[in-house]
């Protein structure tokens, strides 16, 4: 089982260039989280998906945000344009909805910075 | 929405001294789970432990272990006879099962001294 792959693990762009992190799930997880982590604010739940469906993106900072999952293998976060503010960890995880003995098993993260 | 509150923000000890992590939660549901992470120097987020909210049995894993009470909303974790490579920051969560999603706490910096 390879886990949660995010990529890029490292990302540094411009204020106001467009921005697309990309995760895989682990295979026959149905539930897929985007968080951020910052110093100010900790871990922040951005958005979930329940089998490719997002189900709360109350967590989206502003309309800048985006995230979709086209596939049960396959999401992206996407940030257009991009501000300094944004610069954070960002991380996806991944689980199998209705499991009592599963947690929630992260990617590595991609640390974004925007300049 | 569930609120996780870890009031500790940095903890110091020195090797070999047991050390307590606390973790208070707020839900209006019946049907919950709490989790533990840890997150190393590295940065990966690790998953410790799952908990659900009809299980108040305490848990223990080699030197971890945990403390669930209901009556006090508590979800504690101990680490005995501490290491060096326990310095991380560790978080708990909770997780409301009618919306699936897990809510973290601040999170504990926890310093091991040789």
């Amino acid at each position: 089982d390879a886990g949660v792959i995010q990529s890029p693990r490292h990302e540094v762009t411009e204020m106001g260039q467009e921005v697309t992190l990309r995760c895989k799930p682990i295979s026959g997880h149905n539930s897929l989280f985007w968080y951020r982590q910052t110093m100010m604010r900790g871990l922040e739940l951005l958005i979930y998906f329940n089998n490719n469906v997002p189900i709360d993106d109350s967590g989206m900072p502003e309309d800048r945000f985006s995230a979709k999952m086209p596939n049960a293998s396959f999401s992206t976060l996407k940030i257009q344009p991009s501000e300094p503010r944004d610069s954070a960890v960002y991380f996806c995880a991944s689980t199998l909805e209705g499991s009592a003995n599963y947690g929630y098993t992260f990617g590595s993260g991609t640390r974004l910075t925007v300049v | 929405a569930q609120k996780v509150t870890q009031a500790q923000t940095e903890i110091s000890v020195v090797e070999k001294e047991d050390v307590t992590l606390d973790c208070v939660y707020e839900t209006r549901d019946t049907t919950y789970y709490l989790f533990w992470y840890k997150q190393p120097p590295s940065g990966e987020l690790v998953f410790l432990i799952r908990r659900n909210s009809f299980d108040e049995q305490n848990e223990i894993s080699g030197r971890y272990s945990w403390n669930f009470q209901k009556s006090t909303s508590s979800f504690n974790f101990t680490i005995t006879a501490s290491q060096v490579v326990d310095s991380a920051v560790y978080f708990c969560a909770l997780s409301e099962a009618r919306n699936n999603d897990m809510r973290f706490g601040a999170g504990t910096r926890l310093t091991v001294k040789p």
